[in-house]
């Protein structure tokens, strides 16, 4: 079972609101990952990580941004929150290497009213 | 062309039934395979993994894989209503490449 954490779970914030998600991995992995995905809708990878200091974009355009100080923590920011930032973002981790098993998180519900 | 091709659904069989799902990919050096299982307002988890040609089995679950045809499957003996679910494959280059996921399969199991 991966140990992957994310909070908060839930999260109803208002518009122009700074916020922080949350991403912690016990397993020691080099990779990590922000997706994003709507209800019944595919996922859209945001952000990716292979190490302390090292962050990319992913395929989809994001507001948001990424800092990767320690390998275990991952957390995502929103400067100025928007109604259109509404969705699930999940957040994940992989070992380096051909076997790559993703192990995900339980996700962070983020709504902007 | 998508990186990989996977049939929205949803599929439905009846309860006890095959289910078979399909996957294609596009990128000839993808060395490993996935298939996550994502319930509904759930993150994705993992049911299988596959590197090598041919099938592998866990319990109901086969996946197959075809590198030469890319493509990967993912067959559900005795289908129960708890399968109901969306499918993800998902496939990996290797080394520093990211893994791509597909859009999901939505599988309905009817009692």
């Amino acid at each position: 079972e991966a140990d992957i954490y994310q909070t908060p779970r839930y999260l109803v914030i208002g518009t122009g609101k700074k916020i922080t998600l949350e991403c912690s991995q016990t397993m020691g992995h080099d990779k990590m990952y922000w997706y994003q995905q709507d209800p019944g809708m595919e996922l859209h990878l945001i952000h990716y990580s292979y190490g302390v200091n090292s962050t990319e974009k992913g395929d989809l355009s994001s507001e948001s941004t990424v800092s990767r100080i320690r390998t275990e923590h991952f957390p995502l920011t929103l400067e100025s929150a928007r109604p259109s930032h509404t969705s699930q973002y999940l957040c994940a981790s992989s070992e380096y290497g051909t076997a790559n098993t993703i192990y995900f998180g339980e996700g962070s519900w983020l709504t902007v009213v | 062309q998508k990186e990989v091709e996977q049939n929205s659904g949803p599929l439905s069989v009846p309860e006890g039934a095959i289910a078979s799902l399909n996957c294609t990919y596009s990128d000839r050096v993808s060395q490993s395979f996935f298939w996550y299982r994502q319930y509904s307002g759930k993150s994705p988890e993992l049911i299988m993994s596959i590197y090598s040609n041919g099938d592998k089995e866990d319990g109901r679950f086969t996946a197959q894989l075809n590198k030469a045809s890319q493509y990967v499957s993912l067959l559900i003996r005795d289908s129960q209503p708890s399968d109901s679910a969306t499918y993800l494959c998902a496939f990996h280059s290797g080394g520093y490449q990211k893994v791509t996921f597909g859009t999901g399969t939505k599988l309905q199991v009817i009692p």
